[in-house]
């Protein structure tokens, strides 16, 4: 879905080294989350926003931080990469009605390998 | 804490065989309900949802999946596979306010 984007769509880094992945869309939805993917594990939540001011934890922060520099951006850095961070990576974003109800859209996906 | 059970890792199929993918979850309150698909290679796509009313839903390319509140559970299915439905499912649940919460994920292989 072109509308969230994802960037850079591989990476290949060794460990010890600082990385970002970066999410932008253009869907104007306040909501963004970050996710990785393992084989046999689905998708895990990483770090979620609701809104630029907005920072959440999910299941698996340890080791990743975000940044929220705009409604619609959202940074995703591994200060110190180690190679059990290898992982595809997901942007979302949501649209929400009154009754707090979501649709996530996701991006293309950042595949990552740390060695 | 809201969770999701697939209890199906790895389903083969042949072509026009009938399909049905399980999915449980664990959270006591009102919850949003979706499946989602990732095609060989591509993101994940909305199969369909459930928020209220009707507890049989309807999504895109002929699946369907019921929502039955006393199980907890909301299983996929459609009646005739084709070949291109080969896929990873994941269902997802969400309670009013919360992140979704993802399934490990059910791969699908349809032989032709």
């Amino acid at each position: 879905d072109a509308d969230v984007t994802q960037t850079p769509r591989n990476r290949i880094t060794k460990t010890g080294k600082r990385i970002m992945l970066e999410c932008s869309q253009t869907k104007g939805h306040d909501r963004m989350y970050w996710y990785r993917q393992d084989p046999g594990l689905g998708l895990q939540l990483i770090y979620y926003s609701f809104d630029v001011k907005d920072i959440n934890k999910g299941e698996i922060s340890d080791g990743y931080s975000v940044s929220r520099q705009a409604q619609a951006k959202f940074s995703l850095s591994l200060e110190s990469a180690i190679p059990n961070q290898t992982a595809l990576y997901f942007c979302a974003t949501s649209d929400t009605s009154g009754q707090g109800l979501e649709t996530q859209y996701f991006g293309p996906g950042t595949r990552l390998l740390v060695l | 804490a809201q969770s999701v059970s697939q209890h199906n890792h790895h389903v083969i199929l042949s072509e026009a065989a009938s399909l049905e993918l399980g999915c449980n979850y664990s959270y006591g309150g009102t919850v949003n309900l979706f499946w989602y698909v990732q095609y060989p290679g591509q993101h994940l796509q909305l199969l369909l949802k459930y928020f209220s009313g009707d507890p049989l839903v309807k999504g895109i390319k002929g699946f369907e999946a019921e929502f039955i509140k006393s199980k907890f559970s909301f299983n996929l299915r459609k009646p005739s596979v084709q070949w291109s439905d080969t896929a990873e499912y994941f269902c997802a649940v969400n309670a009013l306010g919360r992140a979704l919460t993802f399934g490990s994920g059910t791969r699908l292989q349809v032989q032709p």
